[in-house]
């Protein structure tokens, strides 16, 4: 059963161009996240996202950051007109199914952006 | 709403012996607790959760952790130190409110020394 697949793994952009990071939840794993980590930093969430929808978007940057799940195909963070302070790691984790019981995510090798 | 806060954030250790990584937790609820270490330009790992069960934790070579509602603290633990362990870890609290997110500490980066 293959992990999180995240790519690419590391990814240059010239400010101003767009930079698309995708993320293939484990098998039979239907929920996905998004954090993101600056230099020295821990984790932040960005966005949550089922099959074809956004459930939580509330720590995404409101301009240029986009975000979709769609039914076939993997999870992609879509960066518009970059800028040097969206370098960052890009981490997705998928879930099976969060509940109470304890929702465990698991995380891929992450997309390192470098936006000279 | 729920965050946590560890406590250090560098640790220096000699090989062979014990290790203490610090956490506190602040939740409205009884919080699903995690450790995820993550080594240099890797992804995160689970090392053990806490879910209400056990306040005592096992997880993968040989850390565990003690969940402690009184001192709300979940402090991860090692009785001897490997060079391998040399690593960044988080704390981390689920958001129970709904969407279960994480919400991460800002990191202890353990360094082990020969």
């Amino acid at each position: 059963n293959a992990g999180v697949m995240q790519n690419p793994r590391h990814l240059v952009r010239r400010r101003g161009q767009e930079a698309r990071l995708r993320c293939s939840p484990m098998k039979g794993h239907s929920h996905v996240y998004w954090y993101r980590q600056l230099p020295e930093e821990g984790l932040k969430f960005m966005v949550y996202l089922q099959k074809e929808n956004i459930i939580d978007e509330s720590g995404m940057p409101k301009e240029r950051f986009s975000a979709e799940f769609p039914k076939e195909g993997p999870s992609i963070l879509r960066i518009q007109q970059v800028v040097r302070g969206d370098s960052a790691a890009y981490f997705c984790a998928s879930s099976p199914r969060p509940d109470r019981g304890g929702n465990i995510q698991y995380f891929g090798a992450g997309t390192r952006l470098s936006v000279l | 709403a729920q965050s946590v806060t560890q406590l250090d954030s560098h640790v220096s250790v000699s090989e062979g012996t014990p290790v203490l990584l610090r956490c506190n937790y602040s939740s409205s609820y009884s919080p699903s607790l995690f450790w995820y270490v993550q080594h240099p330009n890797k992804g995160l790992q689970l090392l053990l959760k806490y879910t209400s069960a056990a306040t005592l934790v096992k997880g993968i070579n040989g850390f565990e952790a003690e969940f402690k509602k009184s001192e709300t603290s979940f402090h991860l633990t090692k009785p001897s130190a490997h060079m391998s362990d040399a690593a960044e870890y988080f704390c981390v609290v689920s958001d129970l409110s709904g969407t279960y997110k994480y919400i991460f500490g800002t990191g202890t980066r353990l360094k082990v020394l020969a």
